[in-house]
């Protein structure tokens, strides 16, 4: 597809689950970002890769939460042990090239929304 | 640190302008704004870097003050497919920071 493609749309897990969430960046981006959204606020930046590589997983907010990018695609972002508090919408967004995170637009998929019971 | 957007949520008729506002108390790079409607994908609008430019597309235009620290977003004459949530992300002088993104305008166009 054109876009940002992220699966399942919708997720939910009973609390103390382990769930994984995919995101397919469009072809060729060098960069993909992982958000988490709660209702009613902007995107909070998790981790970032260039291509394979995990260059920043300062926003990741417990070791619960693991990202992957293993062949610099596909990247799947796997939360452990899930709690209530991790219900929220995660937004995947790829970029072409690394400037720096500012310098590019990132193109958003339409995200997960996880709802732990 | 994240960046403070005003007003919080504005109701137009079609044809009006509107005018958001995005404030950091550290100094930018970068000012990143995107629109997001109810359950989709925040979709790119543009971006400003560091230097006091100024942009625009069709009836959407955008400034960047470097030293007041601040962006703002132009709307004009208004169109219905406006409506959604706008968020503005910055990137800190510091440089390959991450974007931090305030907590969105709520744009209401209604006819």
């Amino acid at each position: 597809g054109a876009g940002v493609s992220q699966s399942p749309r919708y997720k939910v897990a009973k609390r103390g689950q382990d769930v994984a969430l995919r995101c397919d960046p469009i072809s060729g981006h060098v960069s993909l970002f992982w958000y988490q959204q709660a209702l009613g606020q902007g995107p909070e930046f998790l981790t970032y890769f260039q291509n394979e590589a995990q260059l920043d997983k300062s926003g990741l907010p417990s070791d619960r939460f693991f990202a992957e990018r293993p062949e610099g695609s596909v990247s799947t972002l796997k939360i452990q042990r899930t709690q209530q508090e991790d219900s929220a919408v995660y937004l995947c967004a790829s970029s072409l090239v690394f400037w720096g995170y500012g310098n590019q637009p990132q193109h958003f998929g339409d995200g997960t929304r996880l709802s732990i019971l | 640190q994240q960046p403070v957007q005003s007003p919080q949520a504005v109701i137009l008729r079609e044809g009006e302008d509107a005018v958001i506002n995005c404030s950091s108390s550290k100094a930018l790079y970068s000012v990143h704004w995107y629109r997001q409607k109810h359950g989709e994908a925040p979709v790119f609008l543009m971006i400003l870097l560091k230097g006091g430019e100024q942009k625009g597309h069709d009836k959407i235009s955008a400034s960047f003050n470097e030293k007041k620290q601040q962006s703002s977003l132009y709307l004009t004459a208004s169109q219905l497919s406006y409506s959604g949530t706008y968020f503005c992300g910055t990137e800190s002088d510091s440089g390959n920071t991450p974007l931090v993104f305030g907590k969105g305008t709520r744009l209401s166009v209604i006819a």
